[in-house]
């Protein structure tokens, strides 16, 4: 089944402790995302990859990094974890054909963080 | 101003009846637009793409407005499955390639019996 799965679905941590959300999907697309959703903000984009070794910052990148070593994970990383950090976030990938905004993009279940 | 507004409902129907949603977006560059659907707690999925010319699928019809920076989404003959939150999404429109999705915070409707 072509999917995109995170882990872990849910976290309770606490503040500085390093964590790592991971993220793969088995669909070979070259295009990598992770969002964070909060209410009444929506959907905001924190890091992309459009293939392996290439990353960029989304528009909310401040306290998180991202690698892309292999073309299908794409692991979240946050160093020293906030309380500002608490949110839903996503990992999603799409195909590039070098627009690859015109393509549909494939969304993980979710990972819900609390940071106390 | 937001770059991509939506009214954020909540929007309460009555099965069978039709209804629309507006979305506006300030980037005149933007070059690709999508209505994505998200139910509670779930993850967001594509519903349809937005095309110039406005395109149709099934009970849904999503058309944009260049002019006004505008897209809508009409659905008919609301059913209890079109209970959801509906995501307008927008290319960021700086360079043709891979530049950022934008979404709107999304407005909610509920299907009444």
């Amino acid at each position: 089944e072509a999917q995109v799965t995170q882990n872990p679905r849910y976290l309770i941590t606490v503040t500085g402790k390093k964590l790592t959300v991971t993220c793969s999907q088995n669909m070979n697309h070259e295009y990598m995302s992770w969002y964070r959703q909060d209410p009444g903000l929506g959907l905001r984009q924190i890091y992309y990859s459009m293939n392996v070794e290439v990353t960029d910052k989304g528009d909310v990148p401040e306290g998180y990094k991202v690698s892309r070593k292999e073309k299908r994970n794409f692991p979240l990383i946050l160093e020293s974890p906030s309380p500002n950090q608490t949110s839903l976030y996503f990992c999603a990938s799409s195909v590039d054909t070098g627009l690859a905004l015109y393509n549909e993009q494939f969304f993980g279940p979710g990972t819900r963080l609390t940071v106390l | 101003r937001k770059e991509v507004e939506q009214d954020p409902g909540p929007f309460n129907v009555p099965e069978g009846a039709t209804v629309a949603f507006n979305c506006t977006y300030s980037n005149s560059a933007s070059q690709s637009f999508f209505w994505y659907r998200q139910d509670c707690r779930k993850e967001p999925k594509l519903l349809m793409s937005v095309y110039s010319s406005g395109n149709e699928d099934g009970r849904f019809t999503a058309q944009l407005n260049r002019a006004s920076q505008y897209i809508s989404l009409l659905i008919r003959d609301s059913k209890l499955s079109d209970s959801a939150t509906y995501l307008c999404v927008v290319s960021g429109g700086t360079n043709f390639g891979n530049e950022k999705l934008t979404f709107g915070t999304g407005t909610r409707l509920t299907i009444i019996p």
